[in-house]
């Protein structure tokens, strides 16, 4: 059974960027086609779609990003490490919430809390 | 984006008893392939989210019968025949029709 893991830094400091990485077990990452996404909880503000990558083993992989952070984001795959990566730019304390690294909606990480502060 | 609006948001239920979640949309969930893609979510306390059902009212692998799902166009419901102990959470509609997607406040279940 498939399993995500998401490894991180915990606290980031405002203006700088949030780099998170989703180690995928229990199966490959290129093996079949999914879209790999980052979702985030905000202690308040619920539950939001980062962008996904969808992969089909033949290609790179096409991305999607929630437009109202495209301009920050740039989501990654790393088949050979079979992992994938979420890079969020200039952060405020806005970014603070727990990340996941979800398979298809269906699978998801355990999330990792993220902390923006100085 | 499509707003997503749950009710109620606080469910106090009984053992045993039915329970019942709506959930709106801003427009319509149908999508230019005819399917309709709305989820329903489970989030145990201290737990990452856990898909229940999919496209309206398939439920997930491993997801007990007593949870079912319906509706169409822009008003779905999530029920839960009998409401068991660990069935304690939050839960949260999705959809996944228009980008971005977008997920229901939550409803929180606890029991009396």
């Amino acid at each position: 059974q498939v399993q995500l893991q998401e490894s991180g830094p915990g606290l980031v400091k405002p203006s700088q960027t949030l780099s998170l990485t989703c180690t995928v077990s229990g199966g490959s990452i290129s093996s079949d086609t999914y879209y790999w996404s980052w979702i985030r909880q905000h202690p308040t503000r619920g539950l939001e779609w980062i962008g996904y990558i969808y992969y089909s083993g033949s290609t790179s992989g096409s991305t999607f990003y929630n437009p109202s952070l495209k301009s920050r984001v740039t989501i990654s795959i790393d088949t050979s490490k079979n992992q994938f990566s979420l890079n969020l730019r200039s952060v405020t304390a806005a970014d603070t919430a727990v990340y996941y690294c979800v398979r298809d909606l269906s699978t998801w990480g355990q999330g990792t809390l993220v902390t923006v502060s100085s | 984006d499509v707003v997503m609006t749950q009710s109620p948001l606080s469910l106090s239920v009984t053992l045993g008893q039915p329970a019942s979640i709506s959930c709106r949309s801003s427009q319509s969930l149908v999508y230019s392939d005819g399917i309709t893609y709305l989820n329903w979510f489970q989030q145990r306390p201290g737990q990452s989210p856990r898909r229940l059902v999919y496209q309206v009212s398939k439920r997930d692998s491993g997801v007990p019968d007593r949870f079912s799902g319906s509706g169409s166009g822009t008003d779905f419901t999530l029920k839960i025949s009998r409401v068991e102990a660990e069935d304690v959470g939050v839960y949260f509609c999705m959809q996944g029709t228009h980008w971005p997607g977008t997920f229901g406040q939550g409803t929180k279940v606890e029991m009396k």
